[in-house]
């Protein structure tokens, strides 16, 4: 079966420094990977996604992903956290092998930037 | 496009009583989805529609829940009766057959009392 996990409910980063939103996978065959961003009172934000080709994914906002074969991993970054990304960010993972319509959503992970 | 509308943004109904919620899809997408989200559970995928047929429903919790989309234009989600565990943010997402992102609405908060 298809899955992901954010093993982290909770992520404080100073702004300014550094920030990375951890990801790991469980899929078979070749997986397509998803990040979203949900802000207080709103739906859920497509960030980015992972298909094929650079394991360096650039997506909205300044985030980055790198997909991990090796480590089965798909951890958000960005280099310079802002107070205004505090929010909560979803790993995604499609359910049907070869589908991209069914999509089955990490946990989430609270991201707070503390100024 | 204005994107997927949801309505109404704000729910609080009796304990028994019938609760509908609405969706538009954006404009051309031809697979709809409702999610639920609590603390508890998560995002949990209810159902979802390809070109308005419904593909997969075993994510509806109970008979009390049905989903219908009669056009490509609008899908409702029904609950009767509901009950206070009914409690959640439910979305509506949409997306593009062979674009694997979906894009979601702002939600529908729904509160049983």
């Amino acid at each position: 079966a298809q899955s992901v996990a954010q093993p982290e409910d909770q992520v404080n980063v100073a702004e300014g420094n550094p920030l990375t939103v951890k990801c790991t996978y469980s899929v078979s065959g070749n997986p397509y990977l998803f990040w979203y961003v949900q802000y207080p009172n709103r739906g859920l934000q497509f960030l980015l996604k992972y298909i094929t080709g650079d394991n360096l994914v650039k997506g909205s906002y300044g985030f980055e992903a790198e997909f991990n074969k090796s480590q089965t991993s798909f951890h958000l970054k960005k280099p310079s956290a802002l107070v205004s990304d505090s929010a909560l960010y979803f790993c995604a993972v499609p359910i049907s092998s070869g589908s991209a319509r069914q999509l089955t959503f990490g946990s989430g992970t609270q991201l707070t930037v503390l100024p | 496009d204005a994107g997927v509308i949801q309505s109404p943004r704000h729910e609080v109904t009796e304990m028994g009583q019938e609760v509908t919620l609405r969706c538009k899809p954006i404009s051309g997408h031809n697979s709809l989805f409702w999610y639920r989200q609590t603390m508890m559970r998560g995002l949990e995928l209810l159902i979802y529609f390809n070109n308005n047929v419904p593909i997969d429903d075993s994510g509806m919790p109970e008979d009390r829940f049905s989903a219908k989309m009669p056009n490509a234009s609008f899908s409702t989600l029904k609950i009767q009766p509901s009950e206070p565990r009914d409690s959640a943010v439910y979305f509506c997402a949409s997306s593009l057959t062979g674009i694997p992102e979906a894009f979601f609405g702002q939600g529908t908060r729904l509160t049983v009392v």
